[in-house]
């Protein structure tokens, strides 16, 4: 167990529809990244978040918003969903904003599934 | 910006075998270095980091990896293999100062054989 917790771990939705991934950093850890991980993509950082606030983007579509909530929790939204949209989601977590020496903490990632 | 280029895609080795897996990065600044595991359905892991220091860093379950600055590498060895090392394997680089989240190679799958 990393303390990096993911919920849900399996989600299959149809197209069109909204999911909601959740994850809760690790004890003392400040900031929040997702990733989302394809066969043909690797791993793409989406966005961070820290203490409550949006600190970097990455490739991440229109459709998906996130936030960091007041105990740290954070949430991915991804909306209008397409076949292309099926990926691993991962959350890691970091102590600082920066992550430069310590790399992140990773959860075990949420595999979504759009039919 | 940075980004990670691993050369191989998938190894396969047999147990006892010495392993050795490519990573190079762009970017002209000074860089952090990570390799992370990927154990079959767990999460990432990290193996080892470099930042600073000695280029040879060692780290958990019997890895190293060599900074060479010159080649922009940061290659991954173990002198024996085990069945359980099987995983895909993650070079991951930012930048050592201001901001810079992690950028991640496409992976390398290792299957060894017992």
């Amino acid at each position: 167990d990393s303390g990096v917790t993911q919920t849900p771990k399996h989600l299959i939705t149809a197209t069109g529809q909204r999911v909601t991934l959740r994850c809760s950093p690790r004890s003392g850890d400040l900031s929040v990244y997702w990733y989302q991980q394809s066969l043909d993509q690797g791993l793409q950082f989406l966005i961070q978040y820290y203490n409550g606030e949006e600190r970097a983007k990455g490739n991440i579509l229109e459709r998906f918003s996130a936030q960091q909530f007041p105990d740290l929790h954070s949430e991915l939204n991804l909306s209008s969903l397409e076949l292309g949209d099926s990926a691993l989601y991962f959350c890691a977590s970091s102590p600082g904003d920066r992550g430069n020496h310590y790399g992140y903490t990773f959860g075990s990632g949420t595999r979504l599934t759009v039919v | 910006a940075q980004s990670v280029s691993q050369h191989n895609h998938h190894v396969i080795l047999s147990e006892a075998a010495s392993l050795e897996l490519g990573c190079n990065y762009s970017y002209g600044g000074t860089v952090n270095l990570f390799w992370y595991v990927q154990y079959p359905g767990q999460h990432l892991q990290l193996l080892l980091k470099y930042f600073s220091g000695d280029p040879l860093v060692k780290g958990i379950k019997g890895f190293e990896a060599e900074f060479i600055k010159s080649k922009f590498s940061f290659n991954l060895r173990k002198p024996s293999v085990q069945w359980s090392d099987t995983a895909e394997y993650f070079c991951a680089v930012n930048q050592n100062s201001g901001y810079s989240t992690l950028t991640f190679g496409k992976g390398t799958m290792l299957l060894v054989s017992p």
